[in-house]
């Protein structure tokens, strides 16, 4: 079956960026629609964005815009999420999950429920 | 946005009795198209990601153990853990996948009383 696998974990200072990477494996990766979740130390769950492998097309929650890059590299069976400006508030685990979803029309994919999680990475930022 | 607010915020059962979760969302997640309600259920132990338990409000992902079941539609909903197991204790989150920015509720810790 699918299974994700995120890289390490990762100390960053504040105004950078990080990169964090998901590698799926057990499955077609094209086939593999992946959302970014957040959890700061202590908190609940926040989407970040997503993108389905078979358009190539990032969708983004608008409080991440201009500052979240998703990426997907099918050769490698991997995708990335970049997060920029990186500040404390920014301090949490991030979760890459495949993520059930239906076809709404040309490149667009609708993103439902997340139902295979990667361990999570954890990102600290502090100076 | 959708606001989804779940409560209690935790709660303590004693092995084997009912726990109850409740998840409210500030606007309907029933999608007149096809009569679906788009909320899922998650439980999250610690240290460990979550985990899908239900989806379709309703419907039980595969594997997850009959005791667990959700109910509800429009805007408020109810997972059920119908006789508490040791291995139940975790946070539970809702989730609307209803409006494009996917949002959670904050979480109901479940611990044995």
């Amino acid at each position: 079956q699918v299974q994700l696998v995120q890289s390490g974990a990762e100390v960053k200072k504040p105004g950078s960026s990080v990169k964090v990477s998901c590698m799926a494996s057990g499955g077609t990766f094209s086939s593999i629609p992946i959302s970014w979740v957040r959890q700061a130390p202590g908190q609940g769950l926040e989407w970040m964005g997503g993108i389905n492998p078979i358009f190539n097309t990032p969708n983004y929650a608008q409080k991440f815009q201009g500052r979240v890059t998703i990426t997907a590299d099918e050769s490698t069976s991997t995708a990335y999420m970049e997060l920029s400006s990186l500040r404390s508030e920014d301090t949490a685990v991030y979760y890459c999950a495949r993520t059930n979803g239906a076809y709404c029309g040309g490149d667009c994919y609708y993103y439902y429920y997340m139902d295979v999680w990667g361990r999570g990475t954890t990102v600290t930022v502090s100076s | 946005d959708i606001v989804v607010t779940q409560s209690p915020d935790s709660l303590a059962v004693s092995l084997g009795e009912r726990a109850t979760i409740n998840c409210k969302s500030s606007q309907s997640v029933l999608h007149s198209s096809n009569n679906k309600n788009y909320l899922a259920w998650y439980q999250q132990k610690p240290g460990q990601p979550p985990k899908l338990l239900i989806y379709w409000a309703s419907t039980r992902h595969s594997g997850v153990p009959d005791r667990f079941s959700g109910s509800g539609s429009g805007t408020d909903f109810t997972l059920t853990i119908s006789s508490l197991q040791a291995e139940d204790v975790a946070v539970y989150y809702c989730q609307q996948y209803y409006n494009t920015l996917r949002t959670f509720g904050q979480g109901t810790k479940v611990e044995i009383k």
